[in-house]
Formats: structure tokens, C-alpha cells, sequence
């Protein structure tokens, strides 16, 4: 099967710029995480969907970041506007309804906030 | 409530010698614990993961954890290190307490492997 797809993998902007990063999940998987990993931290969820609704967004920042997931499928993060606190690695995962919860992970996008 | 704490920020090792990392965690319900693992500019693998079958569980490269309920504990532990196993570790939980999957990872433990 397919992994997660994420796009683009790396990402130079000005701070003040906006960005916006997109993710396909695995097909049929109902759950999709977005996560930011600073470097040399562990990864940090922003934002938690099942299905096309959010579950858990408690550590976004919705003043400047925001996420969608149309008709349960892909999904995109944004931000708008960039902080240099920003340049992380945003990963995305999915998971299933098998008992094991497992997350796939998708290769994640390198954000450089100059 | 949920959480993973992971006892060691770093640990070193010499090549041949055991590793132990050790994760602790807490959940209401009957949790799924996993282990993934990050080397450098790399993303996430899986090692291996708990679902409430076997308590001793086998991953990949030789890695395996055991699942203790009673200690609340799923430590990572490999007989003899490699250099290649130099990396981050994460200790993760999930469970469904909240009405919905919810993961935790832990902290992060890096593995030093000194030739």
C-alpha cells in the first residue's frame, strides 16, 4: 500500500510570509495528525482529525496557524505569518481502526523561517 | 489521564554492551504502546508495538520491550549495541480514553554508541 504523501518536503521563507503544507494520507485511514518537530525535540501535535472533524487542536496556534481536511481525505496545514520559531520539521501521520492504533508517518516537511 | 515519560535524555553505550531505554507511562484504559526510532535528518520508524497480545514483544534490529502492567512500564532493551543504532528514541501511548485515539510520545532518549 501506498505510504503518507506529504508536499513539499523542504520550504525556505521570510518570516511574515505565509506557507502552506500538504499531506494524503494512507487510503481508508480515518485519523490524520499534523505535528511539529523542532530540532532536537520530540514531535509536538498541532492538530488531531478523524474523519473530516477535529479532535484535538489544543497546541495550535490558532492565531497565526490553521488546518482543514476536506471531505475526510487530504489535508493542509498553514501558517500565516511566519515566525523564525516556526522553522521545524511538520510532520503528518494517519492511522487506522485497527485495534493497534499505529501512526504511519510520511517523510515530513523542512521549514526554514529566515 | 495520559502521559509517556521517558527516564533517560541520553545514553551511552560501548559497541557489544546491552542497551536499556526505559519509558514509563500512565492511561486509564488498556493502552497501545509503541517504540520509534529517528536517526539524524531522518524521519520516524517504527521498532516495535504493544497491543495487548504477547507482554514480551520482538521488533526489528534485535530491539525488543517488554510490557509490565504492574510497573506501568514498556522499556526498550537490545542484547548487544551496534554503531548503526546511534539515534532518537521515542516511547509513545494511545488509547481511546477521551472517545478518540489519543497518542503521547515521550521526550526522547539519545542513544550514544562509542566504538
Amino acid at each position: 500500500e501506498a505510504g503518507v504523501a506529504q508536499s513539499p518536503r523542504y520550504k525556505i521563507i521570510e518570516k511574515r510570509q505565509s506557507v502552506a503544507f500538504w499531506c494524503n494520507p494512507i487510503s481508508g485511514h480515518a485519523t490524520l495528525y499534523w505535528y511539529q518537530q523542532i530540532l532536537g525535540q520530540g514531535p509536538k501535535l498541532l492538530i488531531q482529525f478523524q474523519n473530516n472533524g477535529v479532535v484535538d487542536d489544543s497546541q495550535l496556534p490558532k492565531d497565526r496557524f490553521s488546518a482543514e481536511r476536506l471531505k475526510g481525505v487530504d489535508s493542509t496545514l498553514k501558517i500565516q505569518p511566519a515566525k523564525l520559531e516556526d522553522s521545524a520539521v511538520y510532520l503528518c501521520a494517519s492511522s487506522g481502526w485497527d485495534r493497534s492504533y499505529e501512526q504511519y508517518f510520511g517523510p515530513g516537511t523542512r521549514l526554514t523561517v529566515t | 489521564a495520559q502521559s509517556v515519560t521517558q527516564l533517560d535524555s541520553h545514553v551511552s553505550v560501548s559497541e557489544g554492551t546491552p542497551v536499556l531505554l526505559r519509558c514509563n507511562y500512565s492511561s486509564s484504559y488498556s493502552p497501545s504502546l509503541f517504540w520509534y526510532v529517528q536517526h539524524p535528518n531522518k524521519g520516524l520508524q517504527l521498532l516495535l508495538k504493544y497491543t495487548s497480545a504477547a507482554t514480551l514483544v520482538k521488533g526489528i534490529n534485535g530491539f525488543e520491550a517488554e510490557f509490565k502492567k504492574s510497573e506501568t512500564s514498556f522499556h526498550l532493551t537490545k542484547p548487544s549495541a551496534h554503531m548503526s543504532d546511534a539515534a532518537e528514541y521515542f516511547c509513545v501511548v494511545s488509547d481511546r480514553a477521551g472517545g478518540y485515539q489519543k497518542v503521547t510520545f515521550g521526550t526522547g532518549t539519545k542513544l550514544q554508541v562509542i566504538p
